[in-house]
């Protein structure tokens, strides 16, 4: 099965609006990352968080080890946030494997 | 900030012909990475190498093989190109030791006609 699942796979907000994504892992967590990519772009790094609770602007991201999840919480959306969100655990010192991704579409 | 740089950034190719990515960064980063991105399939990882010298397959690593001459230098390589690797295809370098953030290049856009 699948080793890291993003949820959902899709969200719709109207601006103004919170969200929170998720991404579960089955395997051990050596480094855990969030990514943000436009359509056609490259993957902008938002957080590298491998434990614990991190900051940035309106958004925070949680990692809790035991649960085997990670979370993004995005705060007051507007409709720049559109985009893809992927998460990135590292299983090990070498290898890192991504999500399928969570699409977000923030109406005005 | 690392700076990791693909080329070509855009290619077209023809079955049965042979394509090389190259992919370089200037960080002195030990791991590098090639994953490729199809909608429905995310990003999934081809080869990835732990310094120079050596080359790990990934998840789908079938009809691609990897070259790590140099720290700098990653390449992967379609000896026989096919419509199914039309794709684009991201590399990505990593520290193992201080800093284990991914950085991403821009990407190319492989299509095989």
């Amino acid at each position: 099965g699948q080793q890291v699942q993003q949820s959902p796979a899709s969200l719709v907000l109207q601006e103004g609006e919170n969200a929170e994504l998720q991404c579960n892992f089955s395997t051990s967590l050596n480094s855990m990352q969030w990514f943000y990519q436009r359509p056609g772009g490259s993957l902008v790094s938002l957080f590298y968080n491998p434990s614990g609770t991190k900051h940035s602007g309106r958004l925070t991201s949680t990692t809790v080890i035991k649960e085997r999840r990670s979370s993004l919480h995005i705060s007051s959306s507007q409709t720049t946030d559109s985009g893809t969100y992927l998460c990135a655990l590292g299983t090990n010192a070498y290898k890192v494997i991504f999500g399928k991704g969570t699409h977000l579409h923030v109406l005005p | 900030e690392a700076a990791v740089t693909q080329s070509p950034r855009n290619k077209v190719a023809v079955t049965g012909g042979k394509v090389t990515l190259s992919c370089n960064q200037t960080n002195n980063h030990n791991n590098m990475y090639w994953y490729r991105q199809d909608t429905g399939h995310g990003l999934r990882l081809i080869h990835y190498s732990y310094g120079a010298g050596s080359t790990e397959k990934g998840d789908i690593p079938d009809g691609y093989k990897a070259s790590r001459p140099s720290q700098e230098n990653f390449s992967l390589i379609l000896e026989l190109a096919t419509p199914s690797q039309t794709s684009v295809y991201f590399c990505a370098s990593r520290q193992i030791i201080s800093n284990e953030r991914l950085f991403f290049g821009h990407g190319t856009k492989l299509s095989v006609l």
